[in-house]
């Protein structure tokens, strides 16, 4: 059973602050992850992919990636209370010709003026 | 248009009914998922199209039949369901099999 982890928080943050969000994953070979964003009774959005080790930045946005750790995180820097929202981490597994996604848990972030 | 859209937004049945799920892109993307989500969980993938063919089965019970009449369009036909089956239906599409792009859902409430 292929698992993805991530602390279900509340995460607290002020605004301005740099939110930090944390997944780790079990399997070895997993090549890519994503970071989707969900508010409360919407559905997910993508907001970052990352497929090499290392960090991939995209506005406020930075995703880190450590295969050999198996982590994967997601900084959010000048945070704002419309970041407040539930972040979920998704790692792709290949089986057969496709790909399934594995999402965790979700971290709920709440950003406060 | 670079969005996916789900019909109906909500849906009430009861545990007789037969309906249906619509889920429509137009972006050229080769895959389609449909996924079972309910409060406070992640999205639990069901079913994946890829080039209109169904490429994955989650092991969902057979009262949920998925269908793609074309590279476009998914449905998920629903019979017999459970109020245990009352969740956020989500579709989404890819480009590459990976990245997904996810409609805004049909809120199906089983009585």
């Amino acid at each position: 059973q292929k698992e993805v982890e991530q602390n279900s928080g509340p995460l607290s943050v002020p605004e301005g602050a740099i939110a930090s969000l944390n997944c780790t994953y079990s399997d070895r070979v997993s090549q890519s992850f994503f970071w989707y964003r969900q508010y409360s009774g919407k559905s997910p959005e993508l907001i970052m992919s990352i497929y090499s080790n290392g960090d991939k930045e995209d506005g406020r946005f930075t995703a880190q990636l450590n295969k050999a750790s198996q982590y994967v995180s997601l900084l959010i820097r000048d945070s704002q209370p419309s970041d407040s929202a539930t972040y979920l981490c998704a790692v792709n597994s290949q089986s057969g010709g496709s790909y399934i996604p594995t999402f965790g848990r979700g971290t709920s972030l709440i950003v406060h003026p | 248009d670079t969005e996916v859209t789900q019909t109906p937004k909500h849906l009430v049945m009861g545990m007789t009914n037969k309906k249906s799920l619509k889920c429509e892109q137009h972006m050229g993307h080769r895959a389609m998922y449909w996924y079972k989500q309910k409060a406070k969980k992640p999205p639990e993938l069901m079913f994946v199209y890829s080039y209109e063919k169904l490429s994955i089965n989650e092991s969902v019970p057979s009262r949920f039949s998925p269908e793609c009449p074309n590279s476009s369009l998914l449905n998920l036909h629903l019979h017999a369901l459970q109020p245990e089956d009352s969740a956020l239906y989500l579709c989404a599409s890819s480009p590459d099999a990976e990245t997904q792009y996810f409609g805004p859902g049909t809120r199906l409430l089983v009585l």
